[in-house]
């Protein structure tokens, strides 16, 4: 069964330091997202991609943020400097309609 | 602000009974309802989407929506202790197009073997 992939599954980045959070959308979807889960807390949205572009990011996703579909199967979401609360798991989903998401296994990224 | 409200739980129901889970929402034109099932440490996991006031049902799941209300809830009939796990409630304003969700925090539902 397809699946949404995300790598790597844990990363550990000292504060200030870039990270870039990879994943492979399920072949053909067209809509493509990311969430977060802070440790205990809801899952938030943090952006969405359709048609090549942002289609609606929240307040979270401010300019430390940024997303890229590079080569038309990878999708990546780039923290610039990071914090100690973008500690969380990552979750990328993607959605073949704007019906459904379905979500990767996650990168739990912890800042140092 | 948009919100979705959820009882936290521990919900606990006897395996083979049927567990009710329930969802409130704030922002009266959202028009996509989701329920995701997220076990301990993994993603989340698609159960079904709602669009219409009243019933649908997929297999042992029915999810009911009442917009006048603002109410979302999820019956899982014949419940199994694999039904164990945190079930998110999710909305979007939009009937189409790729924004994003906003969850509620979840329901715990323990099924009691």
């Amino acid at each position: 069964e397809p699946e949404v992939t995300q790598t790597p599954s844990h990363q550990v980045t000292q504060m200030g330091q870039e990270v870039i959070l990879r994943c492979v959308p399920i072949s053909n979807h067209l809509y493509f997202y990311w969430y977060r889960q802070i440790l205990g807390q809801k899952v938030e949205f943090l952006v969405s991609f359709y048609n090549n572009e942002i289609s609606e990011k929240s307040e979270i996703f401010d300019d430390q943020f940024s997303v890229e579909r590079p080569d038309g199967s990878n999708f990546t979401l780039k923290i610039r400097s990071t914090k100690l609360e973008d500690s969380a798991m990552y979750f990328c989903a993607s959605g073949a309609s704007s019906t459904e998401a379905f979500f990767g296994q996650g990168t739990r990224l912890t800042v140092v | 602000q948009k919100e979705v409200e959820q009882n936290s739980g521990p919900l606990s129901v006897p395996e083979g009974a049927i567990a009710s889970l329930n969802c409130t929402y704030s922002d009266r034109v959202s028009q996509s309802f989701f329920w995701y099932r997220q076990y301990s440490g993994k993603s989340p996991e698609l159960i079904m989407s709602i669009y219409s006031n009243g019933d649908k049902e997929d297999g042992r799941f029915t999810a009911q929506l009442n917009k006048a209300s603002q109410y979302v809830s999820l019956l899982i009939r014949d419940s199994q202790p694999s039904d164990s796990a945190t079930y998110l409630c999710a909305v979007r304003r939009s009937g189409g197009g790729a924004d994003g969700l906003t969850f509620g925090k979840g329901t715990h539902l323990i099924i009691q073997p």
